[in-house]
């Protein structure tokens, strides 16, 4: 079963300007993940916060996690056509064994 | 390093056959974790190995699939009597767990994408 939601299920927009995600989640985490997956293709890993983490960036990536709340946020800024996939956040809820539990994902589509 | 490989990168069979699928870690990675993946989706676990050792099953692993890694290198995913409910991508990812609280990041591999008719 899914952990929780991203949101939007579907985002479109142009180049250059910032596209966001959030994911919510149920139980309480380890750590967060965000991938991004291609059309058809396997998931490639963007960033890891830990849950003691409020905010990492990484390139044009910023994600914050909110434990309080359950959720997290991906934002992308200055997008690409590049950036079209769907990214999906995925949690862990221990160290040690690292069963990655996924949302449902958020599709981008950047277009030129 | 070459990555995650998965082979065959599509497979069609009919209900009832058996089919089996690989992943290749990448090398020095203890751990490997297999996943399925349905259409609109994210990822659902199904097991995973440390080393050679399947520590893991997931509730979705009937009887009917069985999962080895041998010298806990290669793995293989096998489905026995196929269902049309068992197409889907089916996603490996190795990962390095030095011990401890460590916390390691999953690679994934291309995926093997199964149509079953």
């Amino acid at each position: 079963s899914q952990q929780g939601e991203e949101d939007p299920q579907a985002l479109s927009i142009q180049e250059g300007e910032n596209a966001t995600m959030n994911c919510s989640y149920k139980t309480s985490i380890n750590n967060l993940q965000w991938y991004r997956q291609n059309s058809g293709r396997g998931l490639v890993h963007l960033i890891l916060i830990r849950s003691n983490e409020r905010e990492k960036h990484s390139g044009r990536l910023r994600v914050t996690l909110d434990t309080s709340k359950k959720s997290s946020s991906l934002l992308i800024t200055a997008s690409r056509a590049a950036d079209t996939a769907s990214y999906f956040c995925a949690t862990a809820m221990n160290t040690g064994f690292q069963k990655l539990v996924f949302g449902t994902g958020t599709r981008l589509l950047v277009s030129p | 390093d070459t990555g995650v490989s998965q082979d065959p990168r599509h497979k069609i069979t009919k209900r009832g056959q058996n089919v089996t699928f690989r992943c290749d870690p990448i090398s020095e990675h203890n751990r490997l974790y297999w996943y399925r993946q349905t259409l609109g989706q994210g990822p659902e676990f199904l097991t995973y190995f440390q080393n050679e050792a399947q520590l893991e099953k997931s509730r979705l692993l009937s009887d009917r699939f069985s999962a080895e890694r041998p010298k806990g290198s290669f793995s293989t995913l096998e489905i026995q009597r196929t269902e049309q409910g068992d197409s889907a991508m089916y996603l490996c990812a190795s990962s390095l767990w030095t011990g401890g609280r460590a916390v390691e990041t999953q690679y994934f591999g291309p995926g093997t994408r199964l149509l079953v008719l």
